[in-house]
């Protein structure tokens, strides 16, 4: 099986602050790499798939990048709303899509 | 709009059973693999299970594998999660989620809003 690995597992940022979120998987999964954001009490929101590509109507603040087995999620000037835990989920070993252990985005 | 809303959650004792379904509307239900994902109490995500869109194919997570059973009723755009021999580790917030392509990428784009599993004595 294929492990997700996601650092660091919280951070704390400001307001308009760059942030970065990594992900890395146990073998080369190429770019089939996907991106949630998830709020407490909801539903996770895709945010990217295919390693880099914006899901429709998700702010472009948000990117994505990487290949092979190493990927990041970049907000770049974070806002109120962004406060979230944000997980990656490899798509490459389907039908199992697993998720990386996850990252929650805190207020400093 | 795509709507995907989950039912059948409760408070259930080890070793029992229980069947939540996930009815969707807004979308062609019958063109569409459906996966149910599961999040134990302050936890992070977890992958339970996937049918395929004509119900021919399904896949389980090990942790699962032989005490649930998942499937599909096109004619009624539900998807279902029969869960037998429930255990304490089971306890958790079932999501349905709808899985799209682009080419040979998948991903979720839509998600119920969940059910809750407790399993208690």
């Amino acid at each position: 099986d294929i492990q997700m690995t996601q650092s660091p597992s919280s951070l704390s940022a400001s307001v308009g602050d760059r942030i970065t979120i990594t992900c890395r998987a146990s073998q080369s999964i190429s770019s089939y790499l996907n991106w949630y954001q998830q709020k407490p009490g909801k539903a996770p929101k895709l945010l990217i798939y295919a390693a880099s590509i914006l899901q429709s109507g998700v702010p472009s603040r948000f990117s994505g990048s990487g290949s092979g087995t190493d990927f990041t999620l970049t907000i770049s000037s974070l806002q109120p709303e962004d406060f979230a835990t944000y997980y990656c989920q490899q798509s490459y070993s389907t039908p199992a899509l697993t998720f990386g252990g996850g990252t929650k985005v805190e207020i400093k | 709009q795509v709507q995907l809303v989950e039912s059948g959650g409760g408070v259930v004792q080890p070793g029992r059973s229980l069947r939540l379904s996930c009815a969707a509307s807004g979308f062609i239900f019958s063109n569409y693999g459906m996966h149910w994902v599961r999040q134990a109490p302050g936890k992070g995500l977890e992958w339970v299970a996937v049918i395929w869109y004509d119900g021919s194919k399904k896949y389980y997570a090990d942790s699962v594998k032989g005490r649930f059973t998942i499937s599909r009723d096109n004619s009624k755009n539900t998807l279902y999660l029969q869960m037998n021999s429930l255990r304490a580790e089971d306890t958790a917030v079932y999501y349905c989620a709808r899985a799209d392509s682009f080419g040979d990428y998948f991903y979720f784009d839509y998600w119920g809003q969940g059910t809750l599993v407790t399993i208690s004595s």
